[in-house]
């Protein structure tokens, strides 16, 4: 069964950076574009980054981009995210998210999530 | 940027009684391009249906989508109790890519 397993999460100091790394399995990855979402605990859902298949094209939300940076790598099921000067309104749980492969964008299975907390 | 916006922000019912959620698009979206996702507490979104109207996998026949244009319906015949959660609609665009409502509670009366 596919699955996504978000890691890398915690507590970072502004300014700080983090990695947040997932795992995925039950599927052949290399097939299907990726995304990380990330939600304020107690609030809506927020598109941050998107990639293609073979990397050739990456999209950032703008409260992200410059700071952050989306990458996979297919041999080893795995996606990225690498997030640099980090501020506190950047505290979130960040989904990874399979998006179905459709003409459209819709997101058809998810990970947990992992916590990031920005605080001094 | 399309802005979604969901109402009512809570909706409270009982088991068994019918539910509407309506998701309302500041401009014309294309009705392919629309997706609602549950969400229980502690938990990740849960696709429900994709193009405005079609179930996903494993989704109970008593979820249903509808609408077209700017006005988009996620009805829910017969609630069960697992069902009281949270609802987002969600699009498709340019730029962003995607977008999100601010979310629907639906919870127990």
């Amino acid at each position: 069964q596919v699955q996504l397993v978000e890691s890398g999460g915690g507590l970072v100091k502004p300014g700080g950076s983090l990695r947040l790394s997932c795992a995925a399995s039950g599927f052949t990855f290399s097939d299907y574009y990726m995304t990380w979402i990330r939600q304020v605990p107690g609030k809506g859902l927020e598109w941050v980054s998107h990639i293609t298949t073979s990397s050739s094209f990456t999209d950032y939300a703008d409260s992200v981009k410059g700071r952050f940076t989306i990458s996979r790598d297919n041999a080893k099921n795995s996606l990225y995210l690498q997030m640099n000067s980090l501020r506190a309104e950047d505290s979130a749980v960040y989904y990874c998210a399979r998006e179905a492969r459709s003409a459209v964008v819709y997101y058809d299975y998810w990970g947990q999530g992992a916590l990031v907390t920005v605080s001094s | 940027e399309i802005v979604l916006a969901q109402s009512p922000g809570t909706l409270s019912l009982s088991p068994g009684d019918g539910a509407t959620l309506s998701c309302r698009a500041s401009q014309i979206v294309s009705s392919s391009s629309l997706a609602w996702y549950q969400q229980k507490p502690g938990q990740a979104p849960r696709l429900l249906i994709y193009g405005a109207s079609s179930r996903a996998t494993g989704i109970p026949d008593r979820f249903s989508g509808s609408g077209s244009g700017t006005d988009f319906t996620l009805t829910i015949s017969r609630l069960e109790p697992e069902d009281f959660a949270v609802y987002y609609c969600q699009q498709y665009g340019r730029s962003p890519r995607s977008t999100f409502g601010q979310g629907t509670l639906l919870d127990i009366k």
